[in-house]
């Protein structure tokens, strides 16, 4: 199946800097790219997504990229705050928008 | 948006017996819902997808006689976990989705099932 390469596993950062997350894959038929936020003992919360046909889209304090040529796709959160710190998990689907496949995760934590 | 609840939010059982979760869309008519299970600092890994009406399909390397989804109406899924033990120790999340293309997937909050 598709593999979904996340980086940084942990980011530290400190209140007010920027995040910026980032997911590779391999299969160019993926269309579809969500981005996640999951606190401890939670379901995920969809933050944002972006398709095939669009490079970029922002929403407030946070943005997706994505690079269809390289295969990437990146998940920027500025001015981060404490009720940022998460997990973040990236994700794809190839055709349709049926199933997810999803990163590894990244443990976010902003501090004071 | 979309609401999506899981009963119960945990269990806790002894080896052997059987589990029942279910997963139900409030405020919209779920097409296909997905259940997941993720182990700790783990990412979500898919076990199966089910449509209204069909048969579950199931992910590689998931049993479908030990993990039996039920996904009878528009806006029920159950996962019954059958003859449970240790190794089952999970948290198990379900996604609802309406038809069409690039519909989001609405996600539970989860259900943490220990097995004694």
């Amino acid at each position: 199946g598709e593999n979904v390469e996340q980086h940084p596993s942990t980011l530290s950062v400190q209140e007010g800097d920027s995040a910026v997350i980032k997911c590779t894959y391999s299969d160019s038929a993926s269309n579809y790219f969500p981005w996640y936020k999951q606190e401890l003992g939670k379901g995920p919360q969809l933050i944002i997504d972006i398709r095939s046909n669009v490079g970029e889209k922002k929403d407030q304090r946070i943005a997706v990229t994505l690079n269809k040529t390289a295969k990437h796709f990146s998940l920027h959160i500025t001015e981060t705050q404490p009720e940022d710190s998460a997990v973040y998990f990236c994700a794809l689907s190839t055709g349709g928008g049926n199933k997810l496949t999803f990163g590894t995760g990244t443990q976010l934590k902003v501090e004071l | 948006g979309a609401v999506v609840s899981q009963h119960p939010s945990w269990v806790i059982c002894k080896s052997g017996t059987s589990v029942k979760i279910e997963c139900r869309s409030l405020d919209f008519q779920a097409t296909t819902m997905f259940w997941y299970r993720q182990f700790p600092k783990q990412s979500l890994m898919l076990m199966a997808t089910s449509n209204e009406g069909s048969k579950a399909t199931y992910e590689q390397g998931v049993e479908k006689d030990k993990f039996l989804i039920n996904h009878a109406s528009l806006t029920l899924s159950t996962l019954t976990v059958t003859s449970a033990h240790p190794e089952d120790s999970s948290f198990y999340i379900c996604s609802a989705r309406e038809g069409g293309l690039y519909n989001e997937q609405f996600f539970g909050p989860g259900t943490r099932l220990t097995v004694l």
